[in-house]
């Protein structure tokens, strides 16, 4: 009955490496955000979707795509791993103003 | 870009001791929400505020919005180890929401 679920939990990989995380939802929203949250525990909007289509952008390199096949998903690509891009990344929905988190994918880069 | 502060960013206390964490914008708010997240999980909605001079409890914690829009707070009574966590409060910003920095709390039994 996960509401938000995310996968892989966690990912370890070499710099220069491409790797995507997955992200769903069953609560029926119509949008959609990926967040970073660093090693002090900041947290900080990268993408937000409303029914697959992008609507916010949040300077981030774009070696980060994100990618929604329908709006009970959307899934982060990243390319080219760097050391800075270790972080957790928490996907979430909204239908309001209550959002609704992932477990989180805790990404480390070496 | 709009900043959202929290203070302190760390707090220990003891078990039953109070606690207060304190969030302050530089511009007028529409909303502010707070949400709690334990280590190793994940943010989790507590509450939204809404009206200047707003006054919410849950329990032991009370969330209030100052008259101004501006800040806000949230005060935990009779802290237990269960209120261990960071709590973040969340701003509004045209569709986006901003987090504040955050207040790690650690309660010692």
């Amino acid at each position: 009955d996960t509401a938000v679920s995310q996968t892989p939990k966690y990912l370890v990989t070499q710099m220069g490496n491409d790797k995507s995380i997955k992200c769903e939802q069953n609560l029926g929203h119509d949008t959609m955000y990926w967040y970073k949250q660093d090693s002090k525990k900041f947290l900080k909007i990268m993408f937000s979707y409303n029914n697959k289509e992008l609507i916010i952008n949040e300077t981030v390199p774009n070696r980060f795509s994100p990618k929604s096949p329908d709006k009970a998903h959307l899934n982060l690509h990243i390319n080219s791993l760097e050391l800075g891009d270790s972080a957790v990344y928490f996907c979430a929905s909204s239908q309001a103003n209550e959002q609704f988190f992932g477990p989180g994918t805790r990404l480390t880069v070496l | 870009g709009q900043q959202v502060m929290q203070i302190p960013q760390y707090q220990h206390v003891q078990e039953g001791e109070d606690f207060t964490t304190y969030c302050n914008s530089s511009t007028t708010l529409s909303n502010i929400q707070w949400y709690k997240q334990r280590p190793g999980g994940h943010p989790v909605f507590l509450i939204q505020l809404v009206k200047s001079g707003e006054v919410k409890k849950q329990k032991r914690l009370t969330f209030q919005f100052g008259e101004a829009k501006k800040n806000s707070s949230l005060h935990i009574t009779a802290t237990q180890t269960t209120d261990v966590g960071t709590y973040f409060c969340a701003v509004t910003n045209t569709d986006k929401l901003i987090f504040g920095t955050g207040t790690r709390l650690q309660v010692f039994p």
